[in-house]
């Protein structure tokens, strides 16, 4: 089944404790991308990657991390969590037709 | 920039009635646009995608269209249930590679 994965679904985590979300897609997309979700202010692109080394910034990047060795994964990195980013992440895969593919989700609280 | 806007914000409907959920967006230098379908706390599923070049597309009960020069979208949902519950996002892909959301329409269709 063509799908993108995410790992954890759900953290909760101090401030400052670097953590990494995990994402995965099979479709052998070259674009994908990190999005936050929060109430009011809709889904906000993070980073993006258009293909393997090859990354850049999207509209609220500060803060986050990523890297792309490989294809198929697009790790988040927060080094210093703090509680402003708190929120729902996505990661999403592009198809070569421009049809996004979304993950199901990284549900991230920091204390 | 680029600016999606929905309407309306929140729409409570009973079961079976047909529906209207309208997107407009500012510049028509888009790839595609696309529908989604997300339900409380979870990820986002695709529901339809139309190319630039296309007028329309049909999956089952949905239908939506689009209208590049006049910069306006419509999702049409047949036959309503209860299960359509959820929020419906619109998101216009941009030359420049970007994918634009809008706010959300949140739909609750009453049994």
């Amino acid at each position: 089944e063509a799908q993108v994965t995410q790992n954890p679904r759900y953290l909760i985590t101090v401030t400052g404790k670097k953590l990494t979300v995990t994402c995965s897609q099979n479709m052998n997309h070259e674009y994908m991308s990190w999005y936050r979700q929060d109430p009011g202010l809709g889904l906000r692109q993070i980073y993006y990657s258009m293909n393997v080394e090859v990354t850049d910034k999207g509209d609220v990047p500060e803060g986050y991390k990523v890297s792309r060795k490989e294809k198929r994964n697009f790790p988040l990195i927060l080094e210093s969590p703090s509680p402003n980013q708190t929120s729902l992440y996505f990661c999403a895969s592009r198809s070569f037709s421009y049809e996004q593919y979304f993950g199901p989700g990284t549900r991230l609280t920091v204390t | 920039k680029q600016e999606v806007t929905q309407i309306p914000a929140a729409l409570s409907v009973p079961e079976g009635e047909n529906l209207v959920l309208n997107c407009s967006f500012t510049d028509s230098a888009i790839y595609n646009l696309q529908w989604f379908r997300q339900d409380p706390g979870k990820g986002l599923t695709s529901l339809l995608l139309i190319q630039s070049s296309q007028r329309e597309q049909t999956s089952g009960r949905l239908n939506a269209s689009l209208d590049k020069s006049s910069g306006r979208s419509t999702l049409y949902i047949a036959a309503s249930q209860p299960g359509d519950s959820a929020t419906y996002l619109c998101a216009v892909l941009e030359y420049g590679n970007k994918l634009v959301f809008g706010a959300g329409t949140i739909l609750r269709v009453k049994s």
